[in-house]
């Protein structure tokens, strides 16, 4: 089974504090990562999709930025919000793995006001 | 609204009693997928499916039986369930694998079996 590892575990920070976290893949025969929040009680959803080396997305005050040569891709959040408490999920999809989409564990953010 | 809907949202089932957890989708997508969530372990495949009557193993195949006899349904069985299939359970769904939108997931269903 192929490893995607992400760090920190967990991550508690001050309302207004920007913060980022590590997802690292394998990086040979790369596809796509993808990276989704999930918050307690509900369903994990799609934040990201990435498939170029290089490639760098943003929505509001999240953003990413992928290194398929290396295997990694960081989320960074400016300014972060008590609602924007949640776990953060990564997760790989490698071209000989068929239709497995391989998850981190996630990092846990926790922000307080 | 586009969703997908898993049945039902909490279990408790004794150990040996086959039970099905149903799942669909209203998006028309091809691509289908369980998973189990379990504590430090991370969301973990159990089957998946590119399309009708095409479905194959994901990491944790093993005491799970699936089917996709049409589109928008994907439902997962357990045959005899054992204490060890205790676990949050989620179905997902995209246009096609790859399709740079993501999954959309269900609700989950926590099962315990004793």
């Amino acid at each position: 089974i192929l490893n995607v590892e992400q760090s920190p575990q967990s991550l508690h920070v001050q309302e207004g504090d920007s913060t980022n976290f590590t997802c690292s893949f394998p990086s040979s025969n790369f596809y796509a990562l993808h990276w989704y929040r999930w918050e307690t009680a509900k369903s994990p959803e799609a934040l990201f999709v990435m498939t170029l080396n290089g490639d760098e997305k943003k929505k509001g005050r999240i953003s990413a930025t992928l290194n398929t040569k290396e295997g990694y891709s960081y989320l960074y959040i400016k300014g972060s919000q008590p609602e924007d408490s949640a776990t953060y999920l990564c997760a790989s999809l490698i071209y000989n793995q068929g239709g497995k989409l391989i998850f981190g564990q996630g990092t846990e953010l926790s922000v307080k006001p | 609204e586009a969703q997908v809907t898993q049945n039902p949202r909490y279990l408790i089932t004794v150990t040996g009693k086959k039970l099905t957890v149903t799942c669909s989708q209203n998006m028309n997508h091809e691509y289908m997928s369980w998973y189990r969530q379990d504590p430090g372990l991370g969301l973990r495949q159990i089957y998946y499916s590119m399309n009708v009557e095409v479905t194959d193993k994901g990491d944790v195949p093993e005491g799970y039986k699936v089917s996709r006899k049409e589109k928008r349904n994907f439902p997962l069985i357990l045959e005899s369930p054992s204490p060890n299939q205790t676990s949050l359970y989620f179905c997902a769904s995209s246009l096609y694998l790859g399709d740079g939108y993501g999954y959309t997931f269900g609700s989950g269903t926590r099962l315990t079996v004793v």
